[in-house]
């Protein structure tokens, strides 16, 4: 079955540092969604990218789609305490009746 | 409006027990889906419905049963509770077609002993 694997599992970085996390499909994929979920809460829809080489900016994240529709990065500059949380990413795939795959997630912590 | 609500928020369960995790949604989507979080895992897709009457198999559907008689509510039965099934579980729900985000609920935290 289609598996969507993502990198790194952690992330410590001091405030002010730039965070990315990385996603990766075993499959082409018709769309790639990112979620953040905050401790102790639920994930809540960032965005989403449809198109080969999309890039798509959200003040200082920068997403970008894969050229060949199987990976996608997220990029976060400068990063601030209220970026902590859980990243995921979620691939669709045009056959899958709507199913969203998701990543292991990134759970990003910040250093004040 | 409400969103998705899931009741309960937290639950704690014996061995062999049953219960039923609620969920409802009044922004009228088509498409309810239940995932189980764990630790290191990811969101994992456990049964899905792209409409009222008609439910399928996720990933990981075994000890779970699910139901959908109206558009709003997708409820989730855990037949025999076992200390797998431990878990935080988060329905979500998004309207029909391709490129929809979900919504999420709060979760239900259930703990198995």
């Amino acid at each position: 079955g289609q598996q969507v694997m993502q990198i790194p599992q952690y992330q410590h970085v001091q405030e002010g540092e730039d965070f990315t996390t990385y996603c990766n499909s075993s499959t082409t994929l018709s769309n790639i969604q990112w979620y953040k979920q905050r401790p102790g809460g639920h994930p809540v829809f960032l965005i989403q990218l449809v198109k080969s080489g999309e890039v798509k900016k959200q003040k200082r994240l920068t997403f970008q789609f894969g050229e060949a529709k199987k990976n996608s990065s997220l990029h976060i500059t400068a990063t601030q305490t209220t970026d902590v949380g859980t990243y995921f990413c979620a691939g669709q795939r045009g056959t899958s009746y709507g199913k969203l795959t998701f990543g292991q997630g990134t759970i990003l912590t910040v250093h004040p | 409006n409400a969103g998705v609500t899931q009741t309960p928020k937290f639950q704690v369960l014996k061995t062999g027990q049953s219960m039923t995790l609620q969920c409802a949604q009044d922004m009228n989507h088509e498409y309810m889906s239940w995932y189980r979080q764990d630790p290191g895992m990811g969101l994992r897709l456990i049964h899905y419905s792209v409409g009222a009457g008609i439910t399928d198999q996720g990933e990981v559907p075994n000890g779970y049963n699910v139901s959908r008689s109206t558009t709003e509510d997708f409820p989730l039965r855990l037949l025999s509770a076992a200390p797998s099934q431990t878990s935080v579980y988060f329905c979500a729900s998004r309207l029909q077609g391709s490129n929809q985000p979900q919504h999420f609920g709060d979760g239900t935290r259930l703990s198995i002993l």
